[in-house]
């Protein structure tokens, strides 16, 4: 079956612009989760969606935000773009809420903000 | 305050050489710890877990052990090869709270 795919892939933005990023799950899972992965951080995680709803939130400015639609696919956005939030931009789907076990990523979206 | 700490931010093995990546975490809470491997431009996959009841996990090549009252876990690699090379991460998780990574370690093995 497919997997997470994520679009765009690649991406260039100037500061101050605001970026969406979109991610369709393995179809059947309704959850999704966004990780941000930058040099020297690691995965570090922004937010999860379970039937639409957020679910559990991560340590990131009001700038980042994020949807999930009906049928499961999933979109973030992040407005007034820093220089810092130049990163790849993970999406991982789940079957279950809460994550709790093994997550299926994306191959990312690769954001550079000049 | 990083709850999963990869300490070696990168190792180099010989091929068909045993491959031991470290992962400390502080979260007592944690009773679940997975293991991801990525390489460039892909995203991460799950490549094994282990229940904080178990101490072993063994999968083919790979075996990842447990130490609770240390809050450290391993993953090993036997035989090494060269496909192995990629950024491994470490994450801990408990109930229904999202996974929570480590930095990841570069492991390179040298044919």
């Amino acid at each position: 079956k497919a997997g997470v795919t994520q679009t765009p892939r690649y991406l260039i933005k100037t500061r101050g612009q605001q970026v969406t990023l979109s991610c369709s799950p393995i179809s059947g899972h309704r959850s999704v989760s966004w990780y941000q992965q930058t040099p020297g951080q690691g995965l570090q995680f922004l937010f999860e969606y379970f039937s639409e709803t957020q679910r559990n939130k991560g340590n990131f400015p009001g700038r980042f935000s994020g949807r999930q639609f009906s049928n499961s696919r999933s979109e973030m956005n992040v407005s007034t773009l820093e220089l810092g939030d130049s990163a790849l931009y993970l999406c991982a789907s789940s079957s279950r809420q809460g994550q709790g076990g093994e997550l299926f990523f994306g191959e990312g979206s690769r954001l550079t903000v000049l | 305050d990083q709850q999963v700490k990869q300490n070696s931010p990168s190792l180099s093995v010989q091929e068909g050489r045993i491959s031991i990546l470290n992962c400390d975490y502080t979260n007592s809470m944690f009773d679940y710890f997975l293991w991801y491997k990525k390489y460039p431009a892909e995203g991460p996959t799950f490549l094994i877990s282990i229940s904080s009841i178990k101490d072993k996990n063994e999968d083919g090549r790979f075996t990842v052990f447990l130490n609770k009252s240390a809050k450290h876990l391993s993953l090993h690699i036997v035989p090494s090869q060269p496909g192995d090379s990629a950024v491994y991460f470490c994450a801990g998780t408990s109930g229904n709270t999202p996974l929570v990574f480590g930095k990841g370690t570069r492991l390179s093995v040298i044919a």
